[in-house]
């Protein structure tokens, strides 16, 4: 069983609807959570992190952690066209040694 | 600042053959990351440095594949011999350690590598 699971997709939505983003992992150590997003033939670019349970949001983007669950979310609201991307979670422990664990990716496309 | 920049940005050669990735850090970042990407495995950890000094290589899949960093400003990754199977995009990413931001990783735009 891998540490982080995220469904690849891909996954299509109308521009304007919600997309909602999720991972599970089994390492209780985890303490920072990440959403990278990959452009094509890009390298992956951090969006959000946090620290923990709990929320954040960055304008249009919203990042959910539960611990108690293993399972982190990315929520996106009005979804745009540019936002097609393929959306990697990642994290790690609390000691800044610790390896940075990737999820696979989802892509994800934004129909106008 | 120019980013990470990694080069070549394709690079294809036959099995057996050596190859060299290259990558230049963000100016100032003290951790340097090699990451290889690919549909099946998805994006794993080869290797990572902290101050030039390489930390752990437990990602680093076999003998062939090795990684030096001489100074703050460039390292490299050699697969020698190459085989098919290595065929992935490898990224070099880079970041300032200090405190919790260790986790914001910079990438490059990838090396993306063909054996054929």
């Amino acid at each position: 069983q891998k540490e982080v699971e995220q469904d690849p997709g891909p996954l299509s939505v109308p521009e304007g609807a919600i997309v909602s983003l999720n991972c599970t992992y089994s390492n209780s150590a985890f303490q920072y959570f990440m959403w990278y997003r990959q452009y094509s033939r890009k390298g992956p670019e951090l969006l959000m992190y946090t620290y923990s349970s709990g929320n954040k949001e960055d304008g249009r983007f919203t990042a959910q952690v539960d611990k108690s669950s293993k399972y982190i979310s990315l929520f996106i609201r009005d979804s745009q066209p540019s936002d097609s991307a393929t959306y990697l979670c990642a994290m790690r422990g609390y000691s800044s040694a610790s390896k940075i664990i990737f999820g696979s990716g989802t892509r994800l496309s934004i129909r106008p | 600042d120019a980013g990470v920049i990694q080069s070549p940005r394709h690079e294809v050669t036959e099995m057996g053959q050596e190859v060299t990735l290259r990558c230049k850090p963000i100016s100032g970042h003290d951790y340097l990351f090699w990451y290889r990407q690919t549909m099946m495995r998805g994006l794993e950890l080869l290797i990572y440095f902290n101050n030039n000094v390489p930390i752990d290589d437990s990602g680093m899949p076999e003998d062939r594949f090795s990684a030096k960093m001489p100074n703050a400003s460039f390292s490299t990754l050699k697969i020698q011999p190459s085989e098919p199977r290595d065929s992935a995009v490898y990224f070099c990413a880079s970041s300032h350690g200090q405190g919790r931001a260790n986790e914001k990783l910079f990438f490059g735009s990838g090396t993306q590598l063909s054996v054929l």
